[in-house]
């Protein structure tokens, strides 16, 4: 099966301007998460939707981040304006539930985000 | 909440050398726990998990063993490859399904 697809691979772009980030997941799979990872930390979980509901977005900075997941498909995560310490790689990652009740996940290779 | 901690990296063997390296975590109940693999240039892979305790996972050589009196879930490979040179993540995952990560551990094995 293909699996999670994002773009662009790469971004540089200049403090206070925006960026948008896209998420294709794997066919099927109900629930969606965007995570941020920081050089040298472990990823952090930013949104997560069930279809096109959000589940749980407490640590997304609401003030600059929005997500969307129209129709329960692909998902854009959108910066405005784009802050220094938001250079990041960003991992879009998909799930489905197993028969064993735990869940598959798979991860897209991420955006790598550099702000300057 | 719930947290992972992991050994502080980065961490350097020789091939054939025998790899721990050390995962705990902090959780209410019993979480199910995982390690990840992020090869240069690569998407997150899973690794090996367990779901509940004294379960073993295992994968290409790896094994880890979860422990509740210890909530540990250490990472260990009696002989490591060249090819194991990779950045390795302890998670677990609880309840609404989203994975908490510890901070990752830089493993580069030398020929």
């Amino acid at each position: 099966e293909a699996g999670v697809a994002q773009s662009p691979r790469y971004k540089i772009i200049e403090k206070r301007q925006s960026v948008a980030f896209w998420c294709n997941p794997i066919s099927g799979h109900a629930t969606l998460y965007w995570y941020q990872q920081i050089l040298g930390q472990g990823p952090k979980l930013l949104i997560q939707f069930q279809n096109n509901g959000v589940v749980d977005d407490s640590q997304l900075p609401k003030d600059r981040f929005s997500a969307e997941r129209l129709k329960g498909v692909d998902s854009t995560l959108k910066i405005q304006p784009a802050k220094l310490e938001d250079s990041a790689v960003y991992l879009c990652a998909s799930s489905t539930p197993r028969r064993d009740g735990g869940r598959g996940y798979t991860f897209g290779s991420g955006t790598r985000l550099t702000v300057v | 909440g719930n947290s992972v901690t992991q050994m502080e990296g980065p961490v350097t063997l020789s091939e054939e050398a025998f790899l721990t390296i050390n995962c705990t975590y902090t959780a209410t109940g019993y979480p199910s726990l995982f390690w990840y693999v992020q090869y240069p240039g690569e998407g997150l892979q899973l690794l090996l998990k367990a779901t509940k305790a004294d379960d073993k996972g295992s994968n290409k050589g790896f094994e880890a063993t979860y422990r509740k009196e210890t909530t540990s879930f250490h990472l260990e490979k009696g002989s490591v490859q060249v090819s194991d040179s990779a950045v390795y993540f302890c998670a677990l995952m609880k309840g609404a399904q989203k994975l908490v990560f510890g901070q990752g551990t830089r493993l580069t094995i030398n020929p």
